[in-house]
């Protein structure tokens, strides 16, 4: 089962660009990569998930190079309100289980 | 759509006390899960299902139980509450497919005094 390890805590500023990135050394051929926002006082929220390459939405960009063993989460010019946790999940665990580690707590000044 | 809608929002019980906490969704999604998350730490899993009828232990199960009668259903059941359960409890559910999202209720805060 893929474990991912993430960064602990980010800062950054408003108009930023930040990036968050995983590393999931063991992925599985068939394991998709999710990752999930979450504010204080409420439950996570889906952000965005990806196999492979590059994938964007209206919040998020998700880069994954071809070997898979890792990705980064790509917030364009980051707003106070971006402040908040971002799990990585990946595997089994990730859409079965749901299991979470940790995540990156960023914090966005002004 | 409510989404998934967890009750109470807020509680205080006494040590020893049982209580269920209530979880509906209505999005008809088979997967649904049970967290609890301690003050600035990550989520846990307590338990999980994957349709009516069927549960499983997750990462931190001891003195919770839940059952999974209906697919909109998944209370979890607290006994002989203890301080070490306080916390904020979040149910979640999921669709089958792979490449779907997981959808949160908005957390029940649990006090055991």
């Amino acid at each position: 089962l893929a474990k991912t390890t993430q960064p602990i805590s980010m800062d950054s500023y408003e108009g930023q660009e930040v990036n968050i990135t995983c590393s999931h050394n063991n992925i599985a051929t068939n394991d998709y990569i999710t990752w999930y926002q979450q504010f204080p006082s409420q439950g996570p929220r889906f952000i965005i998930q990806g196999y492979k390459t590059k994938v964007t939405n209206e919040v998020a960009s998700l880069f994954i190079p071809a070997d898979r063993k890792s990705s980064t989460l790509s917030l364009p010019r980051v707003s106070l309100s971006d402040t908040a946790v971002y799990y990585c999940l990946v595997g089994e665990e990730g859409y079965n289980k749901l299991i979470f580690g940790a995540g990156t707590r960023l914090a966005v000044h002004p | 759509n409510a989404g998934v809608t967890q009750t109470p929002k807020f509680r205080i019980l006494k040590i020893g006390q049982s209580m269920t906490l209530q979880c509906t969704q209505d999005m008809n999604h088979n997967y649904m899960y049970w967290y609890r998350q301690d003050p600035g730490m990550g989520l846990k899993l307590i338990y999980y299902s994957v349709g009516a009828g069927i549960t499983d232990k997750g990462e931190v199960p001891n003195g919770y139980n839940v059952s999974r009668s209906t697919t909109e259903d998944f209370p979890l059941r607290l006994e002989l509450a203890a301080p070490s359960q306080t916390s904020v409890y979040f149910c979640a559910s999921s669709s089958f497919a792979k490449n779907t999202e997981a959808f949160f209720g908005q957390g029940t805060r649990l006090t055991v005094v």
